[in-house]
């Protein structure tokens, strides 16, 4: 089952604007993490937050982590076309899966020149 | 250093047909995770490899599924027979170790589809 949920599930924007993208999850974690996805290509691994951080950056990436709301957020500043993908968020699961990771249904994010 | 290899990158099946996924993860890396992603969704887990031993296979359909890592290497994934239902992508993923701060690295899949 997937524990996490983006919104919004599509988003166009234009490159130098900032794209905001969220994500819901129902039970505690350890870790969130995002992951970006182009067109007929795996995952790639985007940033890690912690359950006891509430904000990470790494580069033109910036996560936040809400624990007691259970929600975080990925924002992309100064998008280029490179960017267009779909970004999914994903939670550990718990110990006994093996910390599987349970992901959302993905933000497809288009970003036009 | 390369990435997680996976081949077929399509398959083009009839249902009723047998068919085989093969992933070779990055070196040195103990966790082999079997994903699949249907379309318009996030990646779902299939089965978990710790080594060659499968430690979590509880959302393995295991009428028509099967998997092996018998080296504690290369994996494959089967499906017999196939079901239209089964037409997704088929990740293969792996990670240093099963730790709850693991990265893990995808593979670009294999896109299956079943007329």
């Amino acid at each position: 089952s997937q524990q996490g949920e983006e919104d919004p599930q599509a988003l166009s924007i234009q490159e130098g604007e900032n794209a905001t993208m969220n994500c819901s999850y129902k039970t505690s974690i350890n870790n969130l993490q995002w992951y970006r996805q182009n067109s007929g290509r795996g995952l790639v691994h985007l940033i890690l937050i912690r359950s006891n951080e509430r904000e990470k950056h790494s580069g033109r990436l910036r996560v936040t982590l809400d624990t007691s709301k259970k929600s975080s957020s990925l924002l992309i500043t100064a998008s280029r076309a490179a960017d267009t993908a779909s970004y999914f968020c994903a939670t550990d699961g718990e110990i006994s899966s093996g910390y599987a990771l349970n992901f959302g249904k993905g933000t497809s994010l288009l970003v036009t020149p | 250093e390369a990435g997680v290899v996976q081949s077929p990158r399509y398959k083009i099946i009839e249902k009723k047909q047998p068919v085989a996924f093969w992933c070779n993860p990055i070196s040195g890396h103990n966790t082999l995770y079997w994903y699949r992603q249907n379309l318009g969704q996030g990646p779902e887990l299939l089965i978990r490899y710790e080594n060659e031993e499968a430690v979590d296979d509880s959302q393995l359909p295991k009428d028509r599924f099967s998997a092996e890592r018998l080296k504690g290497v290369d994996s494959t994934l089967k499906i017999q027979p196939a079901e239209l239902g089964d037409s997704a992508v088929y990740l293969c993923a792996s990670s240093l170790q099963g730790s709850s701060y693991n990265e893990q690295f995808f593979g670009p899949g294999t896109r299956l589809t079943v007329l």
